[in-house]
C-alpha cells in the first residue's frame, strides 16, 4: 500500500499569500496518479488537481501541482478567503486507492 | 448537472444490518465506476472500493472486502453499500464517489454526494 505524508499539517498564512502544500509517497506513482482535493467544514471534497498538474473543470488557475518523482506540490498563489480549507492528496494509481492525512489551511 | 444524492444519516446497533444508497442524476450512469470513500476523525479518508454498473465488476479496498458489500441498480441508477453486521468501528461519514474519465486508465473521484453519517452504538 501506498503511504502518503503530507506536510505540514498546518499551514497559517494570510489572504494574497502563496501557499505549498506537500505530499510524499512511500513509493512511486503509477502514471503520475495523483490527485488533490479541497474540503470546507461540512461540505464533501471537491476535485481540484488530477494527473498530478492539470486542474479540473472550473478550478481557477491561482490552483496548480507539480511532481519530483515521489514528492508532489499543491501550490496556491494569491489565496482568497475561500481558499481556507482542508486539503488532501490521493494517489489511484496502485490499489489500495489511498489518501494523505490533510493539510489544513488557516487564516493568520 | 451531474449530482450524487445519497440517503440520510442512519443510528443502528452493533450486529444490525444496513443498506445505504446513492441516486445518480444527469450523467450516463452505467458507464462510469462509482463507489464509496469513508471519513472518520481518526483515520481521515479511506477508500472502500468502486463498481462498474455496465457490468457490475467491483473492486474492493484490502480493508473492507468481506465486511461491505457494494451493489448498483442500472435501472434506477442508484448505487448501495451494505453492512450484513455493523460495529461501532464504522462509526462515520460516508461519501459516495464518481470516477471521472480523464484518461483512459484510472481518475480520481470528480463528483461527490453530500455524505451519509452511520452511527453504531448501543
Amino acid at each position: 500500500e501506498i503511504v502518503l505524508t503530507q506536510s505540514p499539517g498546518t499551514l497559517s498564512l494570510s489572504p494574497g499569500d502563496t501557499a505549498t502544500l506537500s505530499c510524499r509517497a512511500s513509493q512511486s506513482v503509477s502514471f503520475s496518479y495523483l490527485g488533490w482535493y479541497q474540503q470546507k467544514p461540512g461540505q464533501a471534497p471537491r476535485l481540484l488537481i488530477y494527473g498530478a498538474t492539470s486542474r479540473a473543470t472550473g478550478i481557477p488557475d491561482r490552483f496548480s501541482g507539480s511532481e519530483s518523482g515521489t514528492d508532489f506540490t499543491l501550490t496556491i498563489t494569491r489565496l482568497e478567503p475561500e481558499d481556507f480549507a482542508v486539503y488532501y492528496c490521493q494517489q489511484y494509481g496502485s490499489s489500495p486507492w489511498t489518501f494523505g492525512q490533510g493539510t489544513k489551511v488557516e487564516i493568520k | 448537472e451531474v449530482q450524487l444524492v445519497q440517503s440520510g444519516a442512519e443510528v443502528k446497533k452493533p450486529g444490525e444490518s444496513l443498506k445505504i444508497s446513492c441516486k445518480a442524476y444527469g450523467y450516463n450512469f452505467k458507464i462510469y465506476w462509482i463507489g464509496w470513500v469513508r471519513q472518520t476523525p481518526g483515520k481521515g479518508l479511506e477508500w472502500m472500493g468502486v463498481i462498474y454498473p455496465d457490468d457490475s465488476d467491483i473492486r474492493y479496498s484490502p480493508s473492507f472486502q468481506g465486511h461491505v458489500t457494494i451493489s448498483a441498480d442500472m435501472s434506477i441508477n442508484t448505487a448501495y453499500l451494505e453492512w450484513r453486521s455493523l460495529e461501532a468501528p464504522d462509526t462515520a461519514t460516508y461519501y459516495c464517489v464518481r470516477v471521472g474519465r480523464f484518461s483512459s486508465g484510472w481518475s480520481p473521484f470528480d463528483h461527490w454526494g453530500q455524505g451519509t453519517q452511520v452511527t453504531v452504538s448501543s
